[in-house]
């Protein structure tokens, strides 16, 4: 167990409806991120947030967005969605950004878009 | 853009025999992180080991080691003594200080009794 929780496991909805993946990060970590992992994709960074601000962003779409609260959970948005969102959503969290620390990963949300 | 390669799409295993998963980094960077992370069939990511660029010595964590060639830009995950709960897909992540990991594709071992 690595601490990082992720709610809910599975999620399942219709194209065009809009859904919110929450984080609970490690005890103590300000650092959040989020990564898709698609089939077609693999595994893709997402967007990072540090004591509530967030500080990079990847290949995440327009129609997505998070946010890190004062308690420094997150929540990730998803909206008009699309059969090709369909993904394991991952939240990870560490204590510090740079290079050489760790990021400890939640289980996962599993996204299914039909 | 940074780019982890990992040539092995799967391998076999004997159990109790020692197994090398392949990893190529490109950067241009002095200053970086690597990283191997398991995901088994239940889905989760399970962070193993890592070696940061200026560490001269290799990384080892129990029955992992990371072989680190710095001017090959590789770094190798050894699994030693291997166990049927190490089937699992395996990938290799770069960290720089731009705070996000790349991940290669991962390789998929299958440890036979």
């Amino acid at each position: 167990d690595s601490g990082v929780t992720q709610t809910p496991k599975h999620l399942i909805t219709a194209t065009g409806q809009r859904v919110t993946l929450r984080c609970s990060p490690r005890s103590g970590d300000l650092s959040v991120y989020w990564y898709q992992q698609s089939l077609d994709q693999g595994l893709q960074f997402l967007i990072q947030y540090y004591n509530g601000e967030e500080r990079a962003k990847g290949n995440i779409l327009e129609r997505f967005s998070a946010q890190q609260f004062p308690d420094l959970h997150s929540e990730l948005n998803l909206s008009s969605l699309e059969l090709g969102d369909s993904a394991l959503y991952f939240c990870a969290s560490s204590t510090r950004t740079g290079e050489s620390y760790e990021q400890y990963f939640g289980p996962g949300t599993r996204l299914t878009v039909t | 853009a940074q780019k982890i390669t990992q040539t092995q799409p799967g391998m076999f295993v004997q159990e109790k025999e020692a197994v090398t998963l392949d990893c190529t980094y490109d950067t241009s960077d002095q200053s970086y992180g690597l990283f191997w992370y398991k995901q088994p069939s239940s889905g989760e990511m399970i962070f193993l080991i890592y070696q940061g660029s200026y560490d001269e010595q290799n990384a080892t964590e129990g029955r992992y080691s990371l072989n680190f060639q710095k001017a090959r830009k590789s770094a190798n995950l050894v699994i030693s003594a291997s166990q049927l709960g190490d089937s699992a897909m395996y990938f290799c992540a770069m960290k720089k200080n731009d705070y996000k990991l790349s991940f290669g594709a991962g390789t998929t071992v299958t440890v036979r009794a």
